[in-house]
Formats: C-alpha cells, sequence, structure tokens
C-alpha cells in the first residue's frame, strides 16, 4: 500500500540554525500538508499546498516557515532560523484532489532545538 | 472558529470491554468529522470518516463512530477491545467543502488496554 515517507525520523538542531524536513507524498496525491504537535500538545494545521503554492497557512506560518515541491515528488518544510519553540513533531500529509479524500500522515520528523 | 474537545487524555479499559472515546465538537458550519489513531513510532491513520452521509459511520479494526449534532458530538466505541487497539486516538474536525480541507484535532486520548 502506498505509504507517506518523512526523513529524517529525528532531528537535532541548534538555535539559529536553518533545517529541511523532507517528505515524498503518495504519487497520485494532488493536496500536501505540515501540521506539527509540540510535545503534550493539539496536532496543529501549518500549511497546505496545491498546484504549486500554499492555498492555506496558519497563523504559526510565519516568515520563518517556506514550502516547496522542488522535483514533483518530494515536499519540504524549511525553517530558516529555528526557535526553541519550533520543537515538536512534524507532520506530513497528502490527499487526491477528491472532495474529503483522506488526508494520509507520514511517520513524522521529531526536531528538537538546543 | 472550529474547534475539538477529547474528554479524557487517558482512558483504561479491559480486553474484551467496551471501548467509548468522547469528542465534542464546535463549528459553525455543517462538520467534517475524522477519528484518526495513532501507534508507537507511526504517522496518524485514518479510523473513519462523516461527511454528511449516514450518522453512524463503520470503520477499521471494528470501531465505529455516531455523529449527533444535537449533542455536538462524535463518539468513538468498539463492543470489545483488543490489546492491539492501544494506541493514541485523535478527533478532528474540517468546516471546509472546498480547498485546503485542513483538519482541527483535538488533544488526544490514550488508550490502554489491560489484560
Amino acid at each position: 500500500e502506498p505509504e507517506v515517507t518523512q526523513t529524517p525520523s529525528h532531528q537535532v538542531t541548534q538555535m539559529g540554525q536553518e533545517v529541511i524536513l523532507r517528505c515524498v507524498p503518495i504519487s497520485n496525491h494532488l493536496y500536501f500538508y505540515w501540521y506539527r504537535q509540540i510535545l503534550g500538545q493539539k496536532v496543529e494545521f501549518l500549511v497546505s499546498f496545491y498546484n504549486n503554492e500554499i492555498s492555506e497557512k496558519s497563523e504559526i506560518f510565519d516568515d520563518q516557515f517556506s514550502v516547496e515541491r522542488p522535483d514533483g515528488s518530494n515536499f519540504t518544510l524549511k525553517i530558516r532560523s529555528t526557535k526553541l519553540e519550533d520543537s515538536a513533531m512534524y507532520f506530513c500529509a497528502s490527499r487526491t484532489g477528491t472532495s474529503f479524500g483522506t488526508q494520509y500522515f507520514g511517520p513524522g520528523t521529531r526536531l528538537l532545538v538546543l | 472558529a472550529q474547534s475539538v474537545t477529547q474528554l479524557g487524555s487517558h482512558v483504561s479499559v479491559s480486553e474484551g470491554a467496551l471501548v467509548l472515546l468522547r469528542c465534542n465538537y464546535s463549528s459553525s458550519v455543517p462538520p467534517y468529522l475524522f477519528w484518526y489513531v495513532q501507534y508507537p513510532n507511526q504517522g496518524l491513520q485514518l479510523l473513519l470518516k462523516y461527511t454528511s452521509a449516514a450518522t453512524l459511520v463503520k470503520g477499521i479494526n471494528g470501531f465505529e463512530a455516531e455523529f449527533k449534532k444535537s449533542e455536538t458530538s462524535f463518539h468513538l466505541t468498539k463492543p470489545s477491545a483488543h490489546m492491539s487497539d492501544a494506541a493514541e486516538y485523535f478527533c478532528a474536525v474540517s468546516d471546509q467543502s472546498q480547498g485546503a480541507q485542513k483538519l482541527v484535532f483535538g488533544q488526544g486520548t490514550r488508550l490502554t488496554i489491560n489484560p
């Protein structure tokens, strides 16, 4: 069964450093998402991406964040200058273009900012 | 704004007992509701979803949920718990019929099964 994959599974970085989280969505999917979960808190929507542009973003998704689909298969989340509060589990998800098609989630990348 | 409340961050039941995980939502428009499960070191997996068809929704692994508009609830049940049901369960809502259809999640409920 097709699945969403994410790399790396864990990343430790120093505050102020740039990080890139990578995702490979399911191949025929059209919508792509990033969510995050700070330890002990809810899973929160960050951004959705469709037709090579951001379709919606949350208040969390400020200028420090960017997304890209550089080669038609990968979907990346970049954090330009990490802060301690960016420490979280980051989930990528994708779905087809069908209305309320299931969002399939990857296993997540645990980011720790020191 | 839409929101989800899951009552009980931890629920513990005996193997073979009824599982009931509670979810209440708030939405200004007819909602679409979802239950996801997360096993250790895995991503979120869809259990079931309500998208305005039948109010009683059956999902995978013997789970079902009933949409009750009057109670703004979408509780998840399973008649007989199995050890393999131990996981974290997330209720989510979306009020967008088009576009991004982003999900708004509850806090999650960790289900423990006692032998």
